[in-house]
């Protein structure tokens, strides 16, 4: 079993539509959790951490589930410019593990 | 800020050649990573450093596979003789010693084997 599993996706949603996918983790014992985005060609980017009680930035929410081993983000008012893949990442002893990713494209 | 440095940005060589890859963390970042990544695939951890001990290098095909980060500062990964199935971007990180905060990655070396 892989450490971090995502859906794959693709998710293709309208511009202004709510999109929302989840990532699961296999250690308990994980202490920290990122969600970052990678655009084609590029670099992952830090998009944003998830704390217990789960936490905004702007238009994305993301949410951890201790008990069910899995994180979640949510993105809101979808915009063009948010199409990209969405990498689940989690820490374990220093290890930042990822997610194969998910897709997602916003059409107009 | 500068932040992580990679280069080359493209490598295209043929199977059985060496090639180099080169970082540069950013600056105080103690912590190393160099990552792969095959399409479709989230990056893959082939090795970390603590300044410039080799803490895990567990994942590191070492057959063909060499990394040094001798002043503890910048590394190279080096590949010989490559394969093909080397193909892919290889991504360095750098972070504080406790990466609370995740990794920065650098744009990263697309590497094709022919």
């Amino acid at each position: 079993r892989k450490e971090v599993e995502q859906d794959p996706g693709p998710f293709n949603v309208p511009e202004g539509a709510t999109v929302a996918f989840n990532c699961t983790y296999s250690n308990s014992a994980s202490q920290s959790f990122f969600w970052y985005r990678q655009d084609c060609r590029k670099e992952p980017k830090l998009l944003m951490s998830v704390y217990s009680s789960g936490n905004e930035d702007g238009r994305f929410t993301a949410q951890l589930n201790r008990a069910s081993q899995y994180i979640s983000l949510l993105i809101r008012d979808s915009k063009l410019s948010d199409s990209a893949t969405y990498l689940c990442a989690v820490l374990n002893d220093y290890k930042l593990s990822f997610g194969a990713g998910t897709t997602v494209t916003v059409r107009a | 800020e500068a932040g992580v440095v990679q280069s080359p940005r493209y490598k295209i060589i043929e199977k059985k050649q060496p090639v180099a890859f080169w970082c540069n963390p950013i600056s105080g970042h103690n912590t190393l990573y160099w990552y792969r990544q095959n399409l479709g695939q989230g990056p893959e951890l082939l090795i970390r450093y603590e300044n410039e001990e080799a803490v895990d290098d567990s994942q590191l095909p070492k057959d063909r596979f060499s990394a040094e980060r001798l002043k503890g500062v910048d590394s190279t990964l080096k590949i010989q003789p490559a394969e093909l199935g080397d193909s892919a971007v290889y991504l360095c990180a750098s972070s504080p010693s406790n990466p609370t905060d995740g990794y920065t990655f650098g744009s990263g070396t697309r590497l094709t084997v022919v």
